[in-house]
């Protein structure tokens, strides 16, 4: 099955401090990235779409400029996060849809990345 | 008003009974409809998906759409403690500019003991 992978799967860092946490798909080429966002006891919130190449599409109330995504190729996209601030801790998720994904364009969901900022 | 509800629960039921989730959505566009599994610090994982009205049935798993009343459902039967794990629907819309963007529900979390 295709398999995403996500790196570090837990960090720790100190408010002000930019973190980046990378979203592989390991077996497939993912033309479209999405990355979410969940807090504890809630449901995922998609903050981001990146397609390879392109400018990422951010959903409304998420500041661009703090959350920056580089979708470099068709198995790599990275988020990083800028100015950590302790209100930026939560569970990171990255998906990935593969070329040509059918028409549920199934999105195959990475492990998760836990930020917490000191 | 969230575009999806689902109730947080949590369920907790005995090995062996039958589970019944829910979600109500009201956005008449979602035409995928699906249900993930996410066990505890980990991403979630696809169940079943359904894309018209009606049943559908994977092994002791089955989803049910009803369109009508904007109410979809999963139901587990003979669950077992392995299912014990949050629960998410999550639906999409045909295309357009929204293309594959998923809008989850909360969750609900189950809990199966034996």
């Amino acid at each position: 099955g295709a398999v995403v992978s996500q790196h570090p799967s837990r960090v720790i860092c100190k408010s002000g401090t930019s973190v980046k946490i990378e979203c592989r798909s390991l077996d497939f080429q993912a033309t479209t990235m999405f990355w979410y966002r969940q807090f504890p006891k809630q449901s995922l919130m998609l903050m981001a779409t990146s397609n390879e190449g392109s400018k990422a599409t951010y959903e409304q109330g998420v500041e661009k400029d703090k959350f920056l995504i580089n979708h470099a190729s068709l198995t790599l996209s990275t988020l990083t996060v800028t100015s950590a601030h302790p209100e930026d801790s939560s569970f990171y998720i990255c998906s990935a849809r593969a070329l040509g994904g059918g028409p549920l364009n199934e999105q195959f969901f990475g492990p998760g990345t836990r930020l917490t900022v000191l | 008003q969230k575009e999806v509800e689902q109730d947080p629960g949590p369920l907790s039921v005995p090995e062996g009974a039958i589970v019944s989730l829910n979600c109500t959505y009201s956005n008449s566009a979602f035409q995928y409809f699906m249900w993930y599994r996410q066990y505890s610090r980990k991403g979630p994982e696809l169940l079943m998906y359904t894309y018209s009205s009606g049943n559908k049935e994977d092994g002791r798993f089955t989803a049910q759409v009803d369109k009508s009343s904007k109410y979809i459902s999963l139901f587990i039967r003979d669950s077992q403690p392995s299912d014990s794990a949050t629960y998410l629907c999550a639906m999409r819309d045909a295309g357009g500019t929204s293309y594959g963007k998923l809008t989850f529900g909360q969750g609900t979390i189950l809990t199966v003991h034996p």
